[in-house]
């Protein structure tokens, strides 16, 4: 059971634009930074967005973010094929203890 | 370019200790900018960070892993260790090595190809 909640998967046509939440608490999204990460099939995560809403260098502006209080959603316009991947919010949670948690990861399918 | 690359064995008994080794390229470890992190992915399971190390030997550990790990650094090899001890069938995953920024978000910002590491009875 994954600190930050992530819906299991999301789906839209190509073209179309696909938001995927992640929802935690005050002691976590709500005090903290949240960063997205991309995982296409076999391969490591790559960052996608990090400060809550900045893309590194190489992301295209079809990809943005936004937080609000303790919830964050990643958006991901003109859906492409190769952007079929598992993505995954992460942010420190300085609860009880300082540890960093990632959301369950959402699979995105374009249909 | 930085590159990680992690390495181990493959295969480790169980109730034995895992150990890894992430070898850091193209950028120095021993930079203030950064911590260094293991990060677990279980078999079509999702991410869950170990632990992460700054080049003083300064660590951050996941509670979750009741101190069954260790991270270290050598700053003469530029290289990352993982132990964990005590490993069991839930310990079967691929283990990453990352770079994480020592400030704002702690964003891991590059990451090794990962290492499948599979635990047997």
């Amino acid at each position: 059971q994954s600190v930050l909640t992530q819906p299991p998967s999301v789906s839209a046509a190509p073209g179309q634009k696909v938001t995927i939440s992640c929802s935690g608490g005050t002691s976590n999204i709500g005090d903290n930074f949240v960063s997205w990460y991309q995982q296409l099939p076999g391969t490591a995560p790559k960052l996608l967005i990090y400060e809550d809403n900045k893309r590194p260098s190489g992301i295209p502006d079809r990809i943005s973010a936004s937080k609000s209080g303790t919830s964050a959603t990643l958006g991901i316009a003109g859906l492409q094929t190769g952007d079929e991947a598992d993505y995954y919010c992460g942010t420190w949670d300085s609860g009880l203890s300082v540890n960093w948690v990632f959301g369950g990861g959402t699979k995105l399918t374009v249909l | 370019q930085l590159q990680l690359q992690e390495s181990g064995p493959g295969l480790v008994r169980s109730s034995e200790t895992l150990s890894l080794t992430c070898i850091v390229s193209g950028g120095s470890i021993s930079s203030s900018d950064y911590f260094w992190a293991w990060i677990r992915q279980p078999p079509g399971k999702g991410l869950e960070w170990i632990g992460s190390v700054y080049y003083t030997g300064t660590t951050y550990d996941n509670p979750s892993l009741k101190s069954r790990s260790t991270i270290s650094v050598d700053t003469s090899k530029n290289q990352i260790y993982l132990n964990l001890r005590s490993v069991t069938a839930a310990d079967t995953a691929v283990f990453y090595c990352a770079r994480q920024l020592a400030s704002g978000s702690w964003t891991f910002d590059s990451w090794g190809p990962g290492t499948l590491v599979t635990v047997s009875s």
